[in-house]
């Protein structure tokens, strides 16, 4: 079956490090798009990519980075200068940008120890 | 500026009571309002899209509305398997200022309680 995977579900993160969450699709989907949710408030944009080796900053991109050099994969890397990076990140995908159905991972939980 | 508000924030209801979800949007322009259910842990899943005012969609239980201003989402003899957090979402006409993004409300948290 045709999904998002992503990976790790659950990661936990020391103050100073890096950390990189995995996305990969098999739907043939062009654009691909990052998420970060937190209690309380509408899914937040961190980054979204058109096609492969472009990709654009979102509304929150401060202290995140993120590549596309396949189609199907879209990780997301979060750096020491996030500040407050405890929470649920989502990744997304849709047949074109701008297109009308996204279609959901099942999310990473990072918490800061 | 784009935005999207649910109300309440949460709901309880019995099961088999009732109720509606509301989701108030100001947009320049709209191309599509969506609603999704997302289970604790889980990534959204797609309910419904409605693209202009009258516009009503049917699933189960639920039943979508659109006006010019907001959505509401009718749930009707609900039951405890409808216990969920319900989101809804925007997207403004493509132009050279956005790039059609979903901009999503806080949610509705939906508890049934048999």
């Amino acid at each position: 079956d045709g999904g998002i995977t992503q990976s790790p579900k659950y990661l936990f993160r020391k103050e100073g490090q890096n950390v990189t969450l995995s996305c990969e699709q098999n739907l043939n989907h062009d654009a691909m798009y990052w998420y970060r949710q937190d209690p309380g408030q509408g899914l937040r944009l961190i980054y979204y990519s058109q096609i492969v080796n472009d990709f654009q900053k979102g509304d929150i991109a401060e202290g995140y980075s993120v590549s596309r050099e396949k189609k199907e994969s879209f990780p997301l890397t979060v750096t020491s200068a996030q500040k407050n990076p405890t929470a649920f990140y989502l990744c997304a995908s849709s047949i074109a940008l701008g297109d009308y159905g996204y279609t959901f991972g099942s999310g990473t939980r990072l918490t800061v120890v | 500026e784009d935005q999207v508000t649910q109300s309440p924030e949460a709901l309880r209801l019995q099961e088999g009571e009732s109720s509606s979800l509301n989701c108030s949007y100001t947009v320049s322009g709209l191309r599509g309002l969506f609603w999704y259910r997302q289970d604790p842990g889980k990534g959204p899943e797609f309910l419904f899209t409605l693209y202009s005012a009258g516009e009503e969609k049917e699933k189960e239980r639920l039943k979508a509305t659109l006006t010019k201003k907001e959505s509401f989402l009718h749930i009707t003899a609900p039951k405890p398997e409808d216990s969920a957090t319900y989101l809804c979402a925007v997207q403004a006409v493509r132009d050279s200022s956005n790039t059609g993004k979903l901009i999503f409300g806080q949610g509705t948290t939906l508890q049934v309680k048999p």
